[in-house]
């Protein structure tokens, strides 16, 4: 068990340039979620996929930010224009089916600058 | 909406002693599930330990424990017989059970320092 991929590890883009991340969660966890972690709001909560369906996407910022699951194996969050305050560390997790009681496992997340 | 309060920012204890570490939160719902993570200084996270609030039983694992507290929505973690390497930022997060709520709302963290 590899457990949740994300690629790239760092990634540096140029203000109003496009930035695709890429998360390949754990095998058999149906759950999926986005998070983006910054010294200054924490741990915040961007979108979440239950077997590849987009559930809640409350907490994306609506006009450059998007999502997809095309497949059980991996989801891309896609930040379209990038602005400098976009820099963060971009978290991924999976969780197992209908387990709210379960924890979630993190990738090592993709440390996004954007200049 | 769900509230997850850390109010230490910052602990430093010597090894081998015993922290506590306090976490309040806020829900409307009558059932949920409270987690603790640690972030290691390489970013990762990694899930400690889990209270179901309808559990009346502190869970414990390993050398953590928590103090559930429900009538003053309180969840704080101990670790006993600190180590050098438990010294990381720890976050109390909330999960709620209500259908379709299924994010985490995270604390902002309390960073642990464990001197020699």
């Amino acid at each position: 068990n590899a457990g949740v991929i994300q690629t790239p590890r760092h990634k540096v883009t140029g203000k109003g340039q496009e930035a695709t991340l890429w998360c390949e969660p754990i095998s058999g966890h149906s759950a999926v979620f986005w998070y983006r972690q910054t010294i200054v709001q924490g741990l915040e909560f961007l979108t979440y996929f239950r077997n590849q369906a987009p559930i809640d996407d409350s907490g994306m910022p609506k006009e450059r930010f998007s999502a997809q699951m095309p497949n059980q194996s991996h989801s891309t969050l896609k930040i379209q224009s990038t602005q400098p305050q976009d820099s963060a560390v971009y978290l991924c997790a999976s969780s197992p089916h209908g387990g709210r009681n379960s924890d979630y496992t993190f990738g090592s997340g993709t440390r996004l600058l954007v200049i | 909406a769900q509230k997850v309060t850390q109010t230490q920012t910052s602990i430093s204890v010597m090894e081998k002693t015993t922290v506590t570490m306090d976490c309040v939160y806020e829900t409307r719902d009558s059932s949920y599930f409270l987690f603790w993570y640690k972030q290691t200084a390489s970013g990762e996270i990694v899930f400690l330990i889990r209270q179901d609030s309808y559990k009346k039983e502190n869970a414990t694992e390993g050398h953590y424990s928590l103090n559930f507290q429900k009538p003053k929505s309180s969840i704080g973690l101990i670790i006993t017989a600190t180590q050098i390497e438990d010294s990381a930022v720890y976050f109390c997060a909330m999960r709620e059970n209500t259908e379709g709520a299924d994010r985490l709302t995270f604390g902002k963290g309390t960073q642990l320092i464990i001197q020699p």
